[in-house]
């Protein structure tokens, strides 16, 4: 079946570095999604790309969805302590909901 | 707006005994409902999806099952727990867009 490969699995960085995960499928991906997990919380959604070559940012945050819809990132400039935690692709078809593997970030002050 | 709440917030429970975990969405109507497992430290696992009442799509074989008794009403349940049930399970809502909503989930321990 479909799999999402997410990469690094674990990045520690210190404050103010960039950060970046990336997302690979082997198919096309109709869309990709990016989810926030706090340590001990709940997954929350960050943004949708749907486009190819969509690049959308929020704040300190850049996301991109490949030309050929098959890899997807997420960057973020100056990184701080409050962006700890474990970042997830997810991809969606109808009713069929894949997420990757996660990136655990932890951000050192 | 819209809330999403799961109970209990944690569990112990014995190899072989039964479960029984519910969630409820507020503020919105014939929402799609999901169940999600997540071992420690991994992704998420897809384990339910129900897009109405009385319908529900399994993605994985298990010793678990799903039900939905009331459009807003989801619950997860096992007759006979095994030790690889632990972890942390969250339920889930979308509506017309893929979006996820997640509830804050019940940690499960099956010793």
């Amino acid at each position: 079946g479909q799999q999402v490969m997410q990469i690094p699995q674990y990045q520690h960085v210190q404050e103010g570095e960039d950060f970046t995960t990336y997302c690979n499928s082997s198919t096309t991906l109709s869309n990709i999604q990016w989810y926030k997990q706090r340590p001990g919380g709940h997954p929350v959604f960050l943004i949708q790309l749907v486009k190819s070559g969509e690049v959308k940012k929020q704040k300190r945050l850049t996301f991109q969805f490949g030309e050929a819809k098959k890899n997807s990132s997420l960057h973020i400039t100056a990184t701080q302590t409050t962006d700890v935690g474990t970042y997830f692709c997810m991809t969606s078809g109808t009713y069929k909901y894949i997420f990757g593997t996660g990136t655990r970030l932890k951000v050192l002050a | 707006s819209q809330t999403i709440h799961q109970w209990p917030a944690t569990l112990v429970q014995p190899v072989g005994s039964p479960l029984s975990l519910e969630c409820t969405v507020e503020g919105t109507s014939n929402p799609n409902l999901y169940w999600y497992r997540q071992a420690a430290g991994r992704g998420l696992q897809l384990l339910f999806y129900s897009v109405g009442i009385g319908q529900i799509s399994s993605e994985v074989p298990q010793n678990l099952s799903a039900s939905r008794p009331q459009d807003r009403q989801f619950i997860l349940s096992s007759k006979k727990l095994l030790l690889s049930d632990s972890g942390f399970y969250l339920c889930a809502w979308s509506g017309q867009t893929p979006k996820q909503y997640f509830g804050p989930g019940t940690r499960l321990t099956v010793t």
